[in-house]
């Protein structure tokens, strides 16, 4: 069983296209985020949700907009998408301060 | 404000040979610290972590890491390298006076190259 899945793991969409990648993790995490890597690999965090409250929020456009129905999921849903929003999008999950963050597989996002 | 430090971009050794990756940190109090892979076209992997203890940790593939508070370092070691080790190495820190929500600062990377 995977531990984080995202979906999808491809998506090429056009300029000015909203589109949404889920993340589901059934680890029992009470903590889920999203990470952005850009071109040169580089990692930064996005959003942080703890029981489904929203705890981070980096300097990230208002197109981006997370979502968490429950403790389980975190959705990602980007409006009016621009050619740097083109990057990889991980999901991740962890139960407490010291403990491992788990990592989704990523989705590849390429806006032309 | 925590951060990283990767000195090396990229590190090439021969297979074999006894591999170390750099990592140095900035937290403001007491580090948790993490090392990550990442495979081409993958997501990252969780190698080992230091929380308190014994400043040697073991992790996940014969890698191992020291964690030195006197230099704010937490280098990455493994005593014989393999072609198969060869990806990118993440270092990431996490500040303990932080909430359980607060994430990771990751370093840029190194490129870890094995050579047969």
């Amino acid at each position: 069983d995977t531990a984080v899945s995202q979906t999808p793991k491809y998506l090429v969409t056009q300029m000015g296209n909203d589109k949404s990648i889920k993340c589901e993790q059934n680890l029992g995490h009470d903590t889920m985020y999203w990470y952005k890597q850009d071109s040169k690999k580089f990692l930064k965090i996005m959003f942080s949700y703890n029981n489904k409250e929203l705890i981070i929020n980096e300097t990230v456009p208002n197109r981006f907009s997370p979502k968490s129905p429950d403790k389980a999921h975190l959705n990602l849903h980007i409006n009016s998408l621009e050619l740097g929003d083109s990057a990889v999008y991980f999901c991740a999950s962890s139960q407490g301060a010291g403990n491992t963050i788990y990592f989704g597989e990523g989705s590849w996002l390429t806006v032309v | 404000a925590q951060s990283v430090a990767q000195p090396e971009d990229q590190v090439n050794v021969a297979e074999g040979n006894p591999l170390t990756v750099k990592c140095t940190y900035s937290v403001s109090g007491n580090p948790y610290l993490f090392w990550y892979v990442q495979y081409p076209n993958r997501g990252l992997q969780f190698l080992l972590k230091y929380i308190t203890g014994d400043n040697l940790v073991k992790g996940s593939y014969g890698f191992e890491a020291e964690f030195n508070k006197s230099q704010t370092s937490f280098h990455l070691k493994k005593p014989s390298a393999l072609v198969s080790d060869s990806a990118l190495y993440f270092c990431a820190v996490r500040d303990r006076a932080g909430g359980g929500a607060d994430g990771l600062t990751f370093g840029k990377g190194t490129h870890l190259i094995i050579q047969p």
